[in-house]
């Protein structure tokens, strides 16, 4: 059974340009995740989204960042116009259910803008 | 709001030997979860054990056990026979009811051999 696979793992973007940060969950969660951990630091809580729908966006930058979980393919995290200050590592993680405590993570993104 | 406190940024130990880190968070709900996880050099981030505040007894897994004061709001984790796989940074995390896990600033582990 795959583990939740993120991609890519590395991903070099200039200041300005947009970054696309994908997640695939385990076969069978339909709940996603999105947190992000700035060097030295815990992880903060970004977006929670299940198929199709947001549940909670309180973690979520208001300006230039936005998530998706579409019915069919990853949840996508998108970055426009990205900064210096957006580099970071960005993980996400998977539960079957809402109530199940237990998130799967994946090995993470690190994102850093030149 | 909670808050997890880790304040330990580093902790070193013996091969072998046995460590505790130490874990403080702040809430004023009575159900909850709290986890410890592992994050090596690769950035994987691993679960190593988690505790449930309803269970008084608590958690063990293998080498690694928590020292869980729900009074106090205290949550170390043991590690016992300490290896040099064991090295990495170790995040301490809490979950209610709403899903999000609230995380510490983590604590360096270096196993010396």
């Amino acid at each position: 059974n795959a583990g939740v696979m993120q991609n890519p793992r590395h991903l070099v973007r200039r200041r300005g340009q947009e970054a696309r940060l994908r997640c695939s969950p385990m076969k069978g969660h339909s709940h996603v995740y999105w947190y992000r951990q700035l060097p030295e630091e815990g992880l903060k809580f970004m977006v929670y989204l299940q198929k199709e729908n947001i549940i909670d966006e309180s973690g979520m930058p208001k300006e230039r960042f936005s998530a998706e979980f579409p019915k069919e393919g990853p949840s996508i995290l998108r970055i426009q116009q990205v900064v210096r200050g957006d580099s970071a590592a960005y993980f996400c993680a998977s539960s079957p259910r809402e109530q199940n405590y237990e998130q799967y993570f994946g090995p993470g993104t690190r994102l850093t803008v030149t | 709001a909670q808050t997890v406190t880790q304040s330990q940024p580093e902790m070193s130990v013996q091969e072998a030997e046995t460590v505790t880190l130490s874990c403080t968070y702040d809430t004023s709900e009575s159900d909850y979860y709290l986890f410890w996880y592992k994050q090596p050099p690769s950035r994987q981030m691993i679960l190593v054990i988690r505790q449930e505040a309803y269970k008084q007894q608590n958690a063990t897994e293998n080498r690694f056990s928590v020292n869980f004061q729900k009074a106090a709001k205290s949550f170390s984790l043991k590690i016992s026979d300490s290896q040099l796989g064991d090295a990495a940074m170790y995040f301490c995390a809490y979950r209610s009811a709403n899903y999000q896990l609230i995380w510490g600033a983590g604590t360096k582990l270096i196993i010396k051999p």
